[in-house]
């Protein structure tokens, strides 16, 4: 099946740093990848849509310019965190949908928790 | 706005009994609509999805659910429930004529089994 990896898996940092995080397809393509934000014992919340070789589309009340999104190729986006601050301890999750099958269906990573000091 | 509704938060079941969780959105319209699981510290995977045709649908690991339009719901069920069932839930929905890909999830729905 499609697997789609997360690096890092966990990261600490100090508050004012800057975090990436890469979200890779590892055996389809994906024009098409999600950012999500999970808070604990929380659902999935949509951060944005990241297309490749175009600008990620925000979620109402995300920051674009503090969550950082390039998708350079089709199996790889990546989430810049700048200048990260406490509240952005979260866990990060991304998912990729399959471009062959189109079928709508996407393949979340492992996620990446983020924990800021 | 899309909601996607799960009622039940937290479901303590023992082993062998049968199991129902609850999915309700919001709207009208074509939707596609998912079941995914989240073993305890592993990624969320797919147990299975509606599109369209037969709205009986099984999944993997005995899970089914059934789509019935007319009470927006898609609920989740299997016969007889194992203890590496445990795991949450969440119910997703996505709109596909609006060429809206985006999933919107529930809040989950934790289930632990006691053997």
């Amino acid at each position: 099946g499609a697997v789609v990896s997360q690096h890092p898996s966990r990261v600490i940092c100090k508050s004012g740093t800057s975090v990436k995080i890469e979200c890779r397809s590892l055996d389809f393509q994906a024009t098409t990848m999600f950012w999500y934000r999970q808070f604990p014992k929380q659902s999935l919340m949509l951060m944005a849509t990241s297309n490749e070789g175009s600008k990620a589309t925000y979620e109402q009340g995300v920051e674009k310019d503090k969550f950082l999104i390039n998708h350079a190729s089709l199996t790889l986006s990546t989430l810049t965190v700048t200048s990260a601050h406490p509240e952005d301890s979260s866990f990060y999750i991304c998912s990729a949908r399959e471009d062959r099958t189109n079928q709508e269906t996407q393949y979340f990573g492992p996620g990446t928790r983020l924990l800021v000091l | 706005a899309q909601s996607v509704s799960q009622h039940n938060h937290h479901v303590i079941l023992s082993e062998a009994a049968s199991l129902e969780l609850g999915c309700n959105y919001s709207y009208g319209g074509t939707v596609n609509l998912f079941w995914y699981v989240q073993y305890p510290g592993q990624h969320l995977q797919l147990l299975l999805k509606y599109f369209s045709g037969d709205p009986l649908v099984k999944g993997i690991k005995g899970f089914e659910a059934e789509f019935i339009k007319s009470k927006f719901s898609f609920n989740l069920r299997k016969p007889s429930v194992q203890w590496s069932d445990t795991a949450e839930y969440f119910c997703a929905v996505n709109r596909p004529n609006f060429g809206n890909e985006k999933l919107t999830f529930g809040t989950g729905t934790r289930l632990t089994i006691i053997p």
